[in-house]
């Protein structure tokens, strides 16, 4: 079956530019999760939602950081007036429960100019 | 902040050789404890979950949890060329996931 798909898969923004980025998580999956990963680092945890509501926002590294998933299903991060220290690769995961397997989209890689 | 360590390699061993990788955590308290294999470029990609002290045996990889060391091991048997990629130790905190900086694995032919 089909995997957590996530777009574009690469963005490029010059600074101070929004950016919108996308996660369809595997279908029936309620947890959704997103993760940033800069170059040789692990994953860092940033958000996570039950359904349509975010449980979790302890990770977001500032107020220009906002996620949604008004629905339930798919979710978009939104980074406002992006910083170079922004640049970086941005992973959703979904599971089928809170505590389930997460398994990953192949993120979106950001670089700001 | 609770934290995850891996030595981040390279590791370099032979074809056929068992490779080991290994994580240390901070937080007596964790339970699940999860191995990630990622390659360049790529998603993690999950291989291995343990929740109970001991072995945990899934083809050519073991995992190993010693909670009283907090300490986490995952060996891979008969290792391949095709095995390269960065291994990431992860740690349920809660809901989510914490990650070390992973292990880069070289298998030379």
């Amino acid at each position: 079956g089909a995997g957590v798909s996530q777009s574009p898969r690469y963005k490029v923004a010059k600074r101070g530019q929004d950016v919108a980025l996308r996660c369809d998580p595997i279908s029936g999956h309620v947890s959704l999760f997103w993760y940033q990963q800069a170059l040789g680092q692990g994953p860092e945890f940033l958000t996570y939602f039950q359904n349509e509501a975010q449980l979790d926002k302890s990770g977001l590294p500032s107020d220009r950081f906002f996620a949604e998933r008004p629905e339930g299903s798919v979710s978009t991060l939104k980074i406002q007036r992006t910083q170079q220290e922004d640049s970086a690769v941005y992973l959703c995961a979904s599971s089928l429960g809170r505590r389930e397997t997460q398994y990953f989209g192949p993120g979106t890689r950001l670089l700001v100019l | 902040q609770k934290e995850v360590e891996q030595n981040s390699g390279p590791l370099s061993v032979p074809e056929g050789a068992i490779a080991s990788l290994n994580c240390t955590y901070s937080d007596r308290g964790s339970q699940s404890f999860f191995w990630y294999r990622q390659y360049s470029g790529k998603s993690p990609e999950l291989i291995m979950f343990i929740y109970s002290n001991g072995d945990k045996e899934d083809g050519r990889f073991t995992a190993q949890l010693n909670k009283a060391s907090q300490y986490v091991s995952l060996l891979i048997r008969d290792s391949q060329p095709s095995d390269s990629a960065t291994y990431l130790c992860a740690v349920r905190e809660t809901d989510k996931l914490i990650f070390g900086t992973g292990t880069r694995l070289q298998v030379f032919p």
